[in-house]
């Protein structure tokens, strides 16, 4: 399966610390994209990195992309509780889809 | 800010009732997508669709599942017999784009529930 997996599956931190979260995926992609939900709400899209791409940084968010190893990280700097949701990785397949893992739960403590 | 809308929110229905959701894209988005979640796993791919032609459908898509673009504005997911297994939540997204640089614009979601 092209999907990314998600590691680890949960994760607890308090406010003010940073969380890193991974994501294997199997097959060569074009990009790779990283998502958020917030409880019972739908994905909102936070970041693309593309796969001639290393790093990317967006705000106090900082993704990683190793080919040779097909794994990326989000890592989130100066968590804060708004930051609270589960994080997933999005593969593209093909032109006409997306496949999603199973996704990080982060929840930051205050 | 535009968004994707989805109605209803909640939708309970009886076994092997049809049940119809419906979503809202963003208006100059030209591809669809239906996703579901049953709880606390992972985002499935359901169809995408374009052009009023389905592009891409995965293996939970059967004969039992269509969709539709009955104008402009709406798209559609119709499941004609519901089985207890189809308890999800159901997320519609829009792109404007398609191929590798495709962002994925999703609604809240219709959270079916079959009884």
């Amino acid at each position: 399966s092209q999907q990314g997996e998600e590691d680890p599956q949960a994760l607890s931190i308090q406010e003010g610390e940073n969380a890193t979260m991974n994501c294997s995926y199997k097959t060569s992609i074009n990009n790779l994209q990283w998502y958020r939900q917030n409880s019972g709400r739908g994905l909102v899209h936070l970041i693309l990195i593309r796969s001639n791409e290393r790093e990317k940084h967006s705000g106090r968010l900082r993704v990683t992309l190793d080919t040779s190893k097909k794994s990326s990280s989000l890592l989130i700097t100066a968590s804060r509780a708004a930051d609270t949701a589960s994080y997933f990785c999005a593969t593209d397949s093909n032109d006409y889809k997306l496949s999603f893992g199973a996704g990080t739960t982060v929840t930051v403590r205050a | 800010e535009p968004e994707v809308t989805q109605t209803p929110s909640h939708q309970v229905t009886q076994m092997g009732q049809e049940v119809i959701l419906r979503c809202v894209p963003i208006s100059n988005h030209l591809y669809f997508y239906w996703y579901r979640q049953i709880l606390g796993q992972k985002v499935e791919f359901l169809v995408s669709f374009y052009n009023n032609e389905i592009s891409e459908k995965s293996e939970i898509f059967d004969d039992q599942f269509s969709v539709e673009r009955p104008d402009g504005s709406n798209f559609t997911l119709k499941i004609r017999s519901t089985k207890l297994e189809d308890s999800a939540m159901y997320f519609c997204a829009s792109s404007v784009e398609t191929g590798s640089m495709k962002k994925l614009f999703f609604g809240s979601g219709t959270q079916l529930s079959v009884l």
